[in-house]
């Protein structure tokens, strides 16, 4: 069973455009939402992460807004470049689960120059 | 500081045997943890040290263990390889644990024939 939802698998943006991704979880102890960017070849890198306590986190270009009651989250990449055409995941974790993450399926981005 | 660093980085196994795998982590992190990745089950925890014990374990066969060395790096070791163990095997390191960031290494990737 998978504990986090991502969609879409893969998006196509033009230069300049915005790239949304989503990622929906059930399990309500989560209380850790990274997101990771990974290149072909290389392993994940953090890219900007957020605790339930707040709705939303920028950082640069990238912006997670989070809705606990919903419990769902999103990355926007303002501004997409062709440097950002990548594989994103989401993931989620507990305090209960120490550092076992729980990963999305991933949504490999394409952004057309 | 130097990044998580995984050894080898590359493996070619056959069917039936073991194999070791390394890694070090960033200098002053006390947890490691292992996952892998595969096209079909994306990211999986396989299990996570913490000052030399197994704090948390993924749903993998026991074929999968794992040790932490009083200098924090590790290795995995999977004994009896399938052809379905082939992947590619992450490491990440953290300070602390428990929803704590986790940094990547490149990874093994590890084709078993």
């Amino acid at each position: 069973q998978q504990q986090v939802k991502q969609s879409p698998q893969s998006l196509i943006v033009q230069k300049g455009g915005i790239s949304i991704i989503n990622c929906a979880y059930e399990n309500t102890a989560f209380d850790y939402f990274p997101w990771y960017q990974q290149f072909p070849g290389k392993g994940p890198a953090l890219l900007i992460a957020i605790r339930p306590d707040v709705s939303e986190k920028k950082e640069g270009r990238f912006t997670i807004s989070f809705n606990k009651s919903a419990k769902q989250f999103s990355l926007h990449i303002m501004d997409s470049q062709p440097g950002d055409s990548a594989t994103y995941f989401c993931a989620a974790s507990s305090k209960a689960g120490a550092n076992n993450l729980f990963f999305g399926t991933g949504t490999r981005l394409t952004v057309i120059p | 500081k130097a990044g998580v660093t995984q050894t080898p980085r590359y493996l070619i196994k056959t069917r039936g045997q073991q194999v070791t795998l390394s890694c070090s982590p960033i200098s002053g992190h006390r947890s490691v943890s292992w996952y892998q990745q595969t096209p079909g089950q994306g990211l999986q925890f396989l299990f996570e040290y913490f000052s030399e014990t197994q704090r948390n374990k993924g749903n993998f066969p026991g074929r999968f263990s794992g040790r932490q060395f009083s200098n924090s790096r590790s290795e995995m070791n999977v004994s009896t390889l399938e052809l379905g163990d082939s992947a590619l095997y992450l490491c990440a390191s953290s300070s602390r644990g428990q929803s704590d960031t986790q940094y990547f290494g490149p990874g093994t990737r590890l084709t078993v024939l």
